[in-house]
């Protein structure tokens, strides 16, 4: 059974930079797209980006401007670095693996941007 | 703003069947299948629909999914005390080269 697991700091000052890590288990992170996908507090679902296997990588042109997705393949992880951060930023981030819908998602982690 | 539209909330009694719509464009909905998930308070969504009819093992058939030109529904019968949470819907976005969701709706389960 796949499982995918974030860590990072829960909390972030204004101006700097979002770094969160997804850890992926059961199964091998050199196939398929891995997304982030993140939850503002009470609202909706925005897709961040998605990275494939190669390396190649996709940004939500909203963001794209300060998102940098990468992955490890040796240590199966994937990670999400977001630059700038103001509040709008607060929400909960999810890390998926992208197929025609998502059947696997984190738990998801909240991380709050505040001084 | 979301790229698929959804009513905010609906309701319903319990046994009744209750369906929320979806509404995108050609470049969405209109050019690709659509998905449907369930996110309970505090967790991750879930899939509840794929490739707009197909249910993922365990979920169970009072679920269905539909599509038709730019729109998307989603049906559920028999609605229990269980139901009432967010629903949301996705699908791909050619114009994005990405995903693209609903705003949510919240199921009420009167």
């Amino acid at each position: 059974q796949v499982q995918l697991q974030e860590s990072g700091p829960g909390l972030v000052k204004p101006s700097e930079t979002l770094s969160l890590i997804c850890t992926v288990s059961g199964g091998s992170i050199s196939s398929y797209y891995w997304s982030w996908i993140r939850q503002p507090p009470g609202k909706g679902l925005e897709w961040i980006g998605y990275i494939y296997y190669s390396g190649s990588a996709n940004y939500n042109p909203s963001l794209k401007s300060r998102v940098t997705l990468s992955l490890d393949t040796s240590k199966n992880q994937f990670s999400l670095k977001l630059s700038s951060v103001t509040a709008a930023d607060t929400a909960v981030y999810y890390c998926t693996r992208q197929e025609v819908a998502i059947f696997y998602w984190g738990q998801g982690t909240l991380v709050t941007v505040s001084s | 703003q979301s790229v698929l539209t959804q009513p905010p909330s609906t309701s319903g009694a319990p046994g009744q069947r209750v369906t929320i719509s979806c509404s995108g464009s050609s470049s969405n909905i209109g050019s690709n299948t659509v998905n449907w998930y369930q996110q309970l308070p505090g967790t991750a969504p879930k899939l509840l629909i794929y490739n707009n009819n197909q249910r993922p093992s365990g979920v169970p058939d009072r679920f269905s999914g539909s599509k038709s030109g730019t729109s998307a529904s989603l049906a559920i019968s028999g609605l229990q005390s269980e139901d009432e949470t967010d629903y949301y819907c996705a699908t791909w976005d050619d114009s994005l080269n990405g995903p693209v969701f609903g705003g949510g709706t919240k199921l009420t389960v009167l």
